[in-house]
């Protein structure tokens, strides 16, 4: 069974632009969570997603958000990008909406912000 | 609000050494517990977790860890480092939904590197 993917593993964006970061599940999982890895700040929640509805949501400005399709892939977006985003994001998918079931984490997106 | 302490954020050992992680919780109520672990340049891959029952869980790679409630403590060992071990070791919580937690997010210790030295 394949894994959790992300794409792009890797991105240079410019402060101001906006970037998209794309996360595909396992088959079958219809839970997924996004978080946001910095050597300063460690791993922070950013939001989780359950058949296509927002449960949660962590501490960050509304310049991050996201979405969640029919098929449990999940999208994240973040606009007038600052230096700050520079970051690893990683989306985690869950086969249930329990804290008993393992959360399966991808490789992650490395962004760099210039 | 939920909160971990992993306590070092370096640890050095030997090969064939003890390996102890020590994690802390607070919580008003006792959460569900985990443990990651994090290779360069790759995801987490979870490594065992506490929900309820037995309070020593075993996990993969030879890992166990124990739950003590009277200490909020989750503290991770291995009888015998490999050089294989030596990554980034992530403790995390997640709300008990039996207590009237939502489930939906871990929060995570700020992490310890474990090096093992040949």
């Amino acid at each position: 069974k394949a894994g959790v993917t992300q794409t792009p593993r890797y991105l240079i964006k410019t402060r101001g632009q906006q970037v998209t970061l794309s996360c595909s599940p396992i088959s079958g999982h219809r839970s997924v969570s996004w978080y946001q890895q910095t050597p300063g700040q460690g791993l922070q929640f950013l939001f989780e997603y359950f058949s296509e509805t927002q449960r949660n949501k962590g501490n960050f400005p509304g310049r991050f958000s996201g979405r969640q399709f029919s098929n449990s892939r999940s999208e994240m977006n973040v606009s007038t990008l600052e230096l700050g985003d520079s970051a690893l994001y990683l989306c985690a998918s869950s086969f249930r909406d329990s804290p008993t079931y393992e959360q399966y984490f991808g490789p992650g997106t490395r962004l760099t912000v210039t | 609000a939920q909160s971990v302490t992993q306590l070092g954020s370096h640890v050095s050992v030997s090969e064939g050494a003890l390996v102890l992680l020590r994690c802390n919780y607070s919580s008003s109520v006792p959460p569900y517990l985990f443990w990651y672990v994090q290779y360069p340049n790759q995801g987490l891959q979870l490594l065992l977790k506490y929900t309820t029952g037995a309070t020593l869980v075993k996990g993969i790679n030879g890992f166990e860890a124990e739950f003590k409630k009277s200490e909020t403590s989750f503290h991770l060992t291995k009888p015998s480092a490999h050089m294989s071990d030596a990554a980034e070791y992530f403790c995390a919580v997640s709300p008990n939904v039996n207590s009237g937690g939502s489930n939906y997010k871990l929060t995570f210790g700020k992490g310890t590197l474990l090096t093992v030295n040949p």
